[in-house]
């Protein structure tokens, strides 16, 4: 069965110091799509990466980065330099196979930046 | 600007009633989806859509049902609304393919009482 565990329930982080959540996923599918969405306090997700399984590259967006290793099946997210605004939940979410776009979601990390 | 848009953010029912949650998007996107959101249950799949008049259920579909009679618009009916209904309800869109990702809407707060 596909699943998406994110383990870390709540985070919390003072402005300006790194941090990385995690995210293991199952699947039997040999070729798939991981994402990452976060969701602020007004509600909606906001998608931030997709990566497939063929790609092994870590990406750097700005303060953001991600880690993606198939051997241990994890993709995990660190944010550099924390800041307030980065306050959230953040999503993990695995493609369930077929051409549905259906997403399988983790049960999400919430994120807290004190200033 | 993409945008999905669900009709309402703040809702209160009573016990029984038929509620109806709907969601427009203006990407022209062929899938559409419902979730439901509680905490630490993640989003769950309740219903999704890959074409007009059509429907699949997801993960949790028992006490809803859905309706897609335009392309643009996606509707989440609560046949008779029940006390464990009471949740976040996100509403999503997707072109087809296994690599897009999804575009959600603000989501429905619903309270059921």
């Amino acid at each position: 069965a596909q699943k998406v565990t994110q383990a870390q329930t709540e985070i919390s982080v003072v402005e300006k110091e790194d941090v990385t959540l995690d995210c293991v996923y199952e699947t039997r599918d040999t070729t798939y799509y991981l994402f990452w969405y976060k969701q602020p306090p007004s509600g909606e997700l906001v998608f931030l990466i997709r990566r497939n399984s063929f790609d092994e590259q870590n990406e750097i967006s700005g303060r953001y980065s991600w880690n993606f290793q198939k051997s241990t099946s994890s993709f995990n997210f660190t944010i550099t330099a924390s800041q307030v605004v980065d306050s959230a939940v953040y999503f993990c979410a695995l493609s369930e196979g077929g051409n549905t776009g259906k997403l399988i979601f983790g049960q999400g990390t919430t994120l807290q930046v004190k200033p | 600007d993409v945008k999905v848009t669900q009709s309402s953010r703040y809702l209160v029912k009573r016990t029984g009633e038929k509620v109806f949650l709907e969601c427009v998007q203006d990407m022209d996107h062929e899938n559409m989806f419902w979730y439901r959101q509680d905490p630490g249950l993640g989003l769950r799949l309740i219903y999704f859509s890959y074409d007009v008049k059509m429907k699949e259920k997801g993960d949790i579909p028992e006490g809803y049902s859905v309706s897609r009679e335009k392309k643009e618009r996606f509707s989440l009916i609560l046949e008779s609304a029940s006390t464990n209904q009471t949740s976040m309800y996100l509403c999503a869109s997707s072109q087809q393919g296994v690599n897009t990702e999804a575009f959600f809407g603000q989501g429905t707060r619903l309270t059921v009482v």
